[in-house]
């Protein structure tokens, strides 16, 4: 109930291309959904989030597709740059008072873009 | 100096040393958190702090010992480690428990002989 399964695990993208990571979660409690970036000798930076009351959000070439009822979550990396390469993270959350801000988080997805 | 740090970046500890781990934040932040970051597995929440009080213990052996002296300072003391503790391990904050984002600082890589 509190897993976050995320895949593929690896994923190879020529420069240019798009790069999509999805996540499934069982727990409809969760109503906050963030994807972090980390990159080698890093820690996971937040690169962009989502609430449940929208389906869509993109900030620049990043874009989470959100369907609720498939309680599943995407990651769109459009026109994927060398510079993407990295470890991306999907995670859930619950929010409120009381709540101990637990994120769950998925296993990861390693990118590589080739140039 | 801004953001979360984490001190050492790395640390090598045979199974019957004490050492301890050291997280600074300076965001104003109310709320931190350790987790543990092992290969190929999702990041396991270890302890969380809400205004220097211990509100989740993620079912952590005690050989893992955290202390919160203020909001700002988070430590994690470690004695007789065993080898399947080496992993990196991370540093959060938050505003408050319950809210997001959680900024990481860049941890602390782990090895025990």
């Amino acid at each position: 109930q509190q897993q976050v399964k995320q895949s593929p695990q690896s994923l190879i993208v020529q420069k240019g291309g798009i790069s999509i990571i999805n996540c499934a979660y069982e727990n409809t409690a969760f109503d906050y959904f963030p994807w972090y970036q980390q990159f080698p000798g890093k820690g996971p930076a937040l690169l962009i989030a989502i609430r449940p009351d929208v389906s869509e959000k993109k900030e620049g070439r990043f874009t989470i597709s959100f369907n609720k009822s498939a309680k599943q979550f995407s990651l769109h990396i459009m026109d994927s740059q060398p510079g993407d390469s990295a470890t991306y993270f999907c995670a859930a959350s619950t929010r409120g008072s009381g709540n101990t801000g637990k994120l769950i988080f998925g296993q990861g997805t390693t990118l590589q873009v080739k140039p | 100096e801004t953001g979360v740090t984490q001190t050492p970046r790395h640390l090598v500890m045979g199974m019957t040393n004490k050492k301890s781990l050291k997280c600074e934040q300076h965001l104003g932040h109310n709320a931190m958190y350790w987790y543990k970051q092992s290969a190929k597995k999702p990041l396991e929440l270890m302890f969380v702090y809400n205004f220097k009080e211990q509100t989740e213990n993620n079912s952590v052996p005690s050989r893992f010992s955290p202390e919160c002296p203020n909001s700002s300072h988070l430590f994690l003391h470690l004695h007789t480690l065993q080898p399947e503790d080496s992993a990196l391990y991370l540093c959060a904050s938050s505003q408050v428990t319950g809210t997001q984002p959680q900024h990481f600082g860049d941890g602390t890589r782990l090895s025990i002989l």
